[in-house]
């Protein structure tokens, strides 16, 4: 099926330290967008990446995208408690209207 | 904080009820969305509306009904549920359908048991 697969499926690191998690998908994108979780929150908007782009940064936020390797990478330097949360990457696919969600990572950050 | 609102935040119903749930937001997005989510999995996408029509609907039971009144306001009516679909219900819009690169903005989501 079209959908991201994530890995680690979990991650826990010490406040300070940086946080890495990957996103591997099948066929061709458009985009690839990264959204976070608080638990049992609606979901949030991180940053997109589009195909004709390698790297991306938002504040603490570094994405990478390899479309050779149909894998991107979220980064996040200096972690604090408060990025504690499930992160979903969601690549869009070439002709496919609908966006979905990869299978997640749960990070915790341990203070 | 989200400009999607949804309500009720939480809802507790019986197999034989009728409720249901709405979502709201003023941001002028022509595409509205609904996905259900379980513990610990991602969300997965229930229904698109695109310009108040149903756009896509991912082989759902029709025990959930969408509608989309107008390009404000979505709403998932829900009759003769099961345990099984107890979950959060996340509504969503974008500016238009999310394949081009549109992000999406997710409302905090109606937590649904079904008893």
């Amino acid at each position: 099926s079209q959908q991201g697969e994530e890995d680690p499926q979990a991650l826990s690191i010490q406040e300070g330290e940086n946080a890495t998690m990957n996103c591997s998908y099948k066929t061709s994108i458009n985009n690839l967008q990264w959204y976070r979780q608080n638990s049992g929150r609606g979901l949030v908007h991180l940053i997109l990446i589009r195909s004709n782009e390698r790297e991306k940064h938002s504040g603490r936020l570094r994405v990478t995208l390899d479309t050779s390797k149909k894998s991107s990478s979220l980064l996040i330097t200096a972690s604090r408690a408060a990025d504690t949360a499930s992160y979903f990457c969601a690549p869009s696919f070439l002709g496919n209207e609908k966006l979905t969600f990869g299978t997640g990572t749960r990070l915790t950050i341990i203070p | 904080d989200t400009e999607v609102t949804q309500t009720p935040k939480h809802l507790v119903m019986g197999m034989t009820n009728k409720k249901s749930l709405k979502c709201e937001q003023h941001m002028g997005h022509r595409a509205m969305y609904w996905y259900k989510q379980k513990a610990k999995k991602p969300p997965e996408l229930m229904f698109v509306y695109s310009y108040e029509k149903l756009s896509i609907n991912e082989s759902v039971p029709s025990r959930f009904s969408p509608e989309c009144p107008n390009s404000s306001l979505l709403n998932l009516h829900l009759h003769a549920l099961q345990p099984e679909d107890s979950a959060l219900y996340l509504c969503a819009s974008s500016r238009v359908q999310a394949s081009s690169g549109n992000t999406i903005y997710f409302g905090e989501g109606s937590w649904l048991t079904v008893v």
